[in-house]
């Protein structure tokens, strides 16, 4: 069980928007920066949102990224079938002295 | 543009050591942490430990016991070693650049390590 808490599975249509959930604890989304990776099948991991809310240049503003409390949010707006993938956060976490990771939350488009 | 290649054996026999390096291109080693990360088949990411460019070290207290890693500026390589390695560090290991606020923000393509009994 990982200390940082995802939805297993969330998926949509064609256009639609989702959000993906990343719930942690004071220790550490309540402190440090969440930043989200996508994994496409068989794929290396890649970069999608830095500090919550920061896209790197290559990841076009249809993604979007939000925190407040202990909780962060991936959102995905006119969601395309090439954003079918898995979605991870990840945040430092001061307990266990180390980088964490959600246990991944599997997007699928309809 | 920025590229990261793994290599190092496939197979590994258990109790002995994972050896990994990671060639970096396109990018100065100076002014960001070198990663590795790994993901057992079918499962999720699991951070590793980093190194800086001056050779300071952090690692996951999970492995530390028997993880080290290397930096070589000149050669533009960095390295992991994994010792007394069991069925459980079978897994793909990617080795990542890493930005402030531990933002993995370059990977590599991930190289699969079996560990055989």
């Amino acid at each position: 069980q990982s200390v940082l808490t995802q939805p297993p599975s969330v998926s949509g249509t064609p256009g639609q928007t989702v959000t993906i959930s990343c719930s942690g604890s004071s220790s550490n989304t309540g402190t440090y920066a969440v930043n989200w990776y996508q994994q496409v099948s068989g794929m290396a991991p890649k970069a999608l949102m830095y500090s919550h809310n920061q896209r790197p240049s290559w990841v076009p503003d249809r993604f979007s990224g939000s925190k407040s409390g202990t909780s962060a949010s991936l959102a995905i707006n006119g969601l395309q079938s090439e954003d079918e993938a898995y979605y991870y956060c990840a945040a430092w976490d001061d307990s266990l002295n180390a980088v964490i990771f959600g246990g991944g939350t599997k997007l699928t488009v309809l | 543009q920025v590229q990261l290649q793994e290599s190092g054996p496939g197979l590994v026999k258990s109790s002995e050591t994972l050896s990994l390096t990671c060639l970096v291109s396109g990018s100065s080693l100076t002014s960001y942490y070198w990663s590795w990360i790994r993901q057992p088949p079918g499962k999720g990411l699991e951070w590793i430990g980093y190194v800086y460019y001056s050779g300071n070290t952090k690692y996951n207290p999970s492995l530390k016991s028997r993880v080290s890693i290397s930096i070589d500026t000149s050669e533009k390589t960095f390295s992991l070693k994994v010792t007394s390695v069991t069925a459980a560090d079978s897994a793909v290991y990617y080795c990542v650049r890493t930005a402030s606020a531990e933002s993995f923000d370059i990977w590599g393509q991930g190289t699969m390590v079996t560990v055989s009994s």
